[in-house]
């Protein structure tokens, strides 16, 4: 089945800093890659997802990269806040429709 | 549009007792759902994706008798974790993908469910 692996578990950034988020998957036929930030005891919240026949997505503070050959993909945000602080995850799976496997997780802080 | 409700948001219960969970599609159609759990600072583990009218299909190492998964209608799945003990004690998350949302494939998650079993 697929494995995803996210690094780092922890990033620690001055606030107006970017960050950078990245996960490896091992299944060649994924070819939907969710990122979520989750908040304390909340559910988590899409924020960018990509799908394998696009290279790159941006959406404001926020971007996505897939290498599909590498099979890596990454989340940048832009110009970090506060309010950026949070857990992220990166997910894939083999259509969007379908089972996700999750990233281990990354706690994001932004210091002001 | 595309919103996931849970039901109830936390529970509290003893030891060798039953507790259902109800995860509803509020405008759509959930042709799939997907139940998940989370422990403490650790990431989602998907439990089992059940499809409307048939039996879920649980991941490697989630028992089944212990976790029961109803889909009854295009709008509700029901987890019910039978005989809980205090290791059952988790952030349980379901999350619905169908017809009748903006990106059909999304997925759309509910708010979760804190059980704590003393």
């Amino acid at each position: 089945g697929e494995n995803v692996e996210q690094h780092p578990s922890t990033l620690s950034v001055q606030e107006g800093d970017s960050a950078v988020i990245k996960c490896t998957y091992s299944d060649s036929a994924s070819n939907y890659f969710p990122w979520y930030k989750q908040e304390l005891g909340k559910r988590p919240q899409l924020i960018i997802d990509i799908r394998s026949n696009v290279g790159e997505k941006k959406d404001q503070r926020i971007a996505v990269t897939l290498n599909k050959t590498a099979k890596h993909f990454s989340l940048h945000i832009t110009e970090t806040q506060p309010e950026d602080s949070a857990v992220y995850f990166c997910a894939a799976s083999v259509g969007g429709g379908n089972k996700l496997t999750f990233g281990t997780g990354t706690q994001l802080k932004v210091e002001l | 549009g595309a919103v996931v409700s849970q039901h109830p948001s936390w529970v509290i219960c003893k030891s060798g007792t039953s507790v259902k969970i109800e995860c509803r599609s509020l405008d759509f159609q959930a042709t799939t759902m997907f139940w998940y759990r989370q422990f403490p600072k650790q990431s989602l583990m998907l439990m089992a994706t059940s499809n409307e009218g048939s039996k879920a299909t649980y991941e490697q190492g989630v028992e089944k008798d212990k976790f029961l998964i109803n889909h009854a209608s295009l709008t509700l799945s029901t987890l019910t974790v039978t005989s809980a003990h205090p290791e059952d004690s988790s952030f349980y998350i379901c999350s619905a993908s169908g017809t009748g949302t903006t990106v059909s494939d999304e997925q759309f998650f509910g708010p979760g469910t804190r059980l704590t079993v003393l």
